[in-house]
């Protein structure tokens, strides 16, 4: 079966960076485009990118957009979201996802906070 | 950008009722829509795609209509266990957006 699992969430510092990564199993990655949304605690569903079957293709959220670099790595079926700049309001949970097929990973919990 | 405006914001029912929740969409997008429900501290879950086919293992209960910049889900006859916040999502551009989220609770 389809499985997405985030990591690489936690708490950074205003200004500071992460890297996301989320590893997909059940299915063939390079096949499928993907996404990375998120969730501020308490509020609705923001699509923040998403990246072609080979990376070539990216788009990002105006939110995010020169402050975040989405990529991905076929061989090792596995998807990366790099944070730059994190200010608080981007304190969410982030969900790796492949829209085509309605597949979600559990998200992993980013905090920005001094 | 498209934006996707989804009404209402929240809503009472009964188990039994028959509830419609509308995503209408700035622009046209085809039928480039899905919705999902989503209960507290839970991943969403989508129901529908391409507006109005029901994701497998969905109960026919939920059913999704329209085309271009109108749409609608449908909840037949209301469960407890459907009781939750649901969203559409346009992919048909980037950026994809999602609408604000309607809250269904029980009266």
């Amino acid at each position: 079966q389809v499985q997405l699992v985030e990591s690489g969430g936690g708490l950074v510092k205003p200004g500071g960076s992460l890297r996301l990564s989320c590893a997909a199993s059940g299915f063939t990655f390079s096949d499928y485009y993907m996404s990375w949304i998120r969730q501020a605690p308490g509020k609705g569903l923001e699509w923040v990118s998403y990246i072609s079957t080979s990376g070539a293709s990216v788009y990002y959220a105006d939110s995010v957009k020169g402050r975040i670099a989405v990529s991905r790595d076929n061989a090792k079926n596995s998807l990366y979201l790099q944070m730059n700049s994190l200010r608080a309001e981007d304190t969410a949970v982030y969900y790796c996802a492949r829209l085509l097929g309605g597949n979600w990973g559990q998200g992993t919990l980013v905090t920005v906070s001094s | 950008d498209i934006q996707m405006t989804q009404s209402p914001s929240a809503m009472s029912a009964s188990v039994g009722d028959r509830v419609t929740i509308t995503c209408r969409a700035s622009q046209g997008i085809s039928n480039d829509l899905a919705w999902f429900q989503q209960k507290p501290g839970k991943v969403p879950k989508r129901l529908i795609y391409a507006a109005s086919s029901l994701q497998s293992g969905v109960p026919s209960r939920f059913s999704g209509s329209g085309s271009g910049t109108e749409f609608t889900l449908t909840i037949s006859s209301l469960q407890p266990e459907d009781f939750a916040t649901y969203f559409c999502l346009q992919h048909n551009s980037y950026p994809h957006t999602f609408g604000q989220g309607t809250k269904l609770e029980i009266k």
